[in-house]
């Protein structure tokens, strides 16, 4: 079964700070990726994603992630945070024969301190 | 233009009993999902709908019915709710259920079964 791992569960920084979350999901085939953030009391919202092109993708906010095939991963980046940046982040995948089916990892809770 | 819309915003249920929670969306789209979302487990989906007239069941289907009244509404229904059911419920939507299209969520709703 196909499964997505975050690796870290809270991230704390200060502002400024750079940031690089990680992102692995086990699955062969080709796929399609994603980043959505859940700001506080938002609704949850789409940051990135790539299906296709450039492995390096850019995002809302500063935000990019790099689809590395070989290592099955999309670590997400910002090269400096801001307390607006405080949120949960959610990884997905979706596999090409999967319709609109997304996995989620279990989330990454950034803390940025002001 | 409200997007995904969800009601209600919080109930609390006690065990066996059932309820239906609504969602709608007015962007013309497709495809709609349903998730639950647990702490330190992310979003898993529980059905879906392709498109009106269809269903399918996702990760976590069991305890639960859907219907897709109509193009706009897609309701999940719990016939006999029981504690392990307690969680965030999000519903979401994307234009035609592609795997590489931006999946747009409601504000969830939060479920507590005593």
């Amino acid at each position: 079964a196909q499964s997505v791992s975050q690796h870290n569960h809270h991230v704390i920084l200060s502002e400024a700070a750079s940031l690089e979350l990680g992102c692995n999901y086990s699955y062969g085939g080709t796929v399609n990726l994603f980043w959505y953030v859940q700001y506080p009391g938002q609704h949850l919202q789409l940051l990135l994603k790539y299906f296709s092109g450039d492995p390096l993708v850019k995002g809302i906010k500063g935000f990019e992630a790099e689809f590395i095939k070989s290592k099955f991963s999309f670590n997400l980046r910002k090269p400096s945070v801001q307390w607006s940046d405080t949120a949960e982040y959610f990884c997905a995948v979706n596999a090409h024969n999967q319709g609109g089916k997304l996995i989620f990892g279990q989330g990454t809770e950034l803390s940025v301190k002001p | 233009n409200a997007g995904v819309t969800q009601t209600p915003k919080f109930q609390v249920l006690k065990t066996g009993q059932s309820m239906t929670l609504q969602c709608a969306q007015d962007m013309n789209h497709n495809s709609m999902y349903w998730y639950r979302q647990d702490p330190g487990m992310g979003l898993r989906l529980i059905y879906y709908s392709a498109s009106e007239g269809t269903t399918d069941k996702g990760e976590v289907p069991n305890g639960y019915n859907v219907s897709r009244l109509n193009k706009r509404e897609f309701s999940l229904r719990l016939e006999s709710a029981a504690p392990s059911q307690t969680s965030v419920y999000f519903c979401a939507s994307s234009t035609s259920g592609q795997g590489w299209e931006t999946q747009y969520f409601g504000p969830g709703t939060r479920l507590l079964v005593l």
